[in-house]
């Protein structure tokens, strides 16, 4: 199986701030990188699909890249409903797997 | 809009089973790939389970292939996952996801469900 690591596994920032969460994966999944985000006790949101492409209803705050092993997830101008886990997904090789997870809390 | 209701979790002992399920609205149900994720503590998201829109594919987690079945209902906008020979590490809340292919499994998940809480335990 494709294994996926997030870091930081936890991060602190404000509201306004700009974050930047890694994925790297266990060997090349091209552009086949996925994200979800989980507001606290609420369902997954999906965010970025193939690295970079906007969920419909996702604001322009949210960008993804990286191609092969490595990924990013930037999020600009922090919202309050930012605050939460997210997490990346491989969509390259049954099982698709998913990363440990990144919570961002508030400072 | 879409929604998704899981329900069905609760305490079990290990070796025992537990039938949870799923109700789907808003969107053309028998259309749909559909699927169960899990978290468990401390560890990531976990696909365990992916059902085809005419329910007639199926295909699981190692972790799980042989304990667990999941099924679906067209007519009545529902699908399940019957867990038998429940282990203290299938603890988890288990999610229901649509998969965002439609009618062929692309094994991204554009809905969830909440979430229903699953704890093996003597």
């Amino acid at each position: 199986d494709i294994q996926m690591t997030q870091s930081p596994s936890s991060l602190s920032a404000s509201v306004g701030d700009s974050v930047t969460i890694t994925c790297r994966a266990s060997e090349s999944i091209g552009y086949y990188l996925n994200w979800y985000r989980q507001k606290p006790g609420k369902a997954p949101d999906f965010l970025i699909f193939a690295v970079s492409n906007l969920q419909s209803g996702v604001p322009s705050r949210f960008s993804g890249g990286g191609s092969g092993t490595d990924f990013t997830l930037t999020i600009n101008s922090l919202q309050p409903e930012d605050f939460a886990t997210y997490y990346c997904q491989q969509t390259y090789s049954t099982p698709y797997t998913f990363g440990q997870g990144s919570k961002l809390e508030i400072k | 809009q879409v929604q998704l209701v899981e329900s069905g979790g609760g305490l079990v002992k290990p070796g025992g089973s537990l039938r949870l399920s799923c109700a789907a609205s808003g969107f053309s149900f028998s259309d749909y790939y559909m699927a169960w994720i899990r978290l468990a503590p401390g560890k990531g998201l976990e696909w365990i389970s992916y059902i085809s829109a005419g329910g007639t594919t199926e295909h699981y987690a190692d972790s799980v292939r042989g304990r667990f079945t999941i099924s679906r209902d067209n007519a009545k906008n529902s699908f399940f996952l019957q867990m038998n020979g429940l282990r203290a590490e299938d603890t988890a809340v288990y999610y229901c996801a649509r998969d965002a292919g439609g009618d062929f499994y692309d094994g991204r998940f554009d809905s969830w469900g909440q979430g229903t809480q699953v704890t093996v335990s003597s």
